[in-house]
């Protein structure tokens, strides 16, 4: 069962890019990652999910370098609202076994 | 827009009280997860389901909690007797496994306060 090593806090500023990075040095050759965000009272929320090198969407990208054994989300131009709990989970495909972190508070400054 | 809900949203009640929580997953997904979280030990997966055959339900307490999905559409988790340990919030979540991308999507939460 692959785990997942993440910051437990960062700190940024509006406007600013930034880069969480997520260790998972045993991770599976069919297991996929995947990013959530969570507000305070609120659910987790899917961010973004990758295999290899990098995937973009509209909120985030994520990169994967060639041993997969880190990722980083980078969350470009951040604002007030991004202030939130980020999970690195890494799990194999149909959802068969995977794991929640300790996940990044991130704390987003004006 | 489709979502999981949950109910109740909060749930106050004293030790030793039987405790069910219910989950509504979205519609046509074939999995549903139950999670639990607290400020210690962070989100736990307790038990999760496949076409409704519990798969993996290791994270659960056995002797005091169950887990069943009576049909496709209902999910539920029981404690009984209930303890102020499990004060936490607990998550329900549901996917569509096979799918390209995988995601869970989870609903707002019960939040349970044993006393």
């Amino acid at each position: 069962l692959a785990k997942t090593t993440q910051p437990i806090s960062m700190d940024s500023y509006e406007g600013q890019e930034v880069n969480i990075t997520c260790s998972h040095n045993n991770i599976a050759t069919n297991d996929y990652i995947t990013w959530y965000q969570q507000f305070p009272s609120q659910g987790p929320r899917f961010i973004i999910q990758g295999y290899k090198t990098k995937v973009t969407n509209e909120v985030a990208s994520l990169f994967i370098p060639a041993d997969r054994k880190s990722s980083t989300l980078s969350l470009p131009r951040v604002s007030l609202s991004d202030t939130a709990v980020y999970y690195c989970l890494v799990g194999l495909y149909n959802f068969n076994k995977f794991y929640f972190g300790s996940g990044t508070k991130l704390n987003v400054k004006p | 827009d489709a979502r999981v809900t949950q109910t109740p949203r909060d749930k106050v009640t004293e030790m030793g009280q039987e405790v069910t929580m219910r989950c509504q997953p979205i519609l046509g997904h074939n999995t549903v997860f139950w999670y639990r979280q607290t400020m210690m030990q962070g989100l736990e997966l307790l038990a999760y389901f496949r076409n409704r055959a519990p798969l993996d339900d290791s994270g659960m307490p056995k002797d005091r909690f169950s887990a069943e999905m009576p049909d496709a559409t209902l999910a539920t988790l029981k404690i009984q007797p209930s303890e102020p340990r499990d004060s936490a919030v607990y998550f329900c979540a549901s996917g569509l496994s096979g799918a390209r991308q995988e995601t869970q999507y989870f609903g707002p939460g019960t939040r349970l306060l044993v006393l």
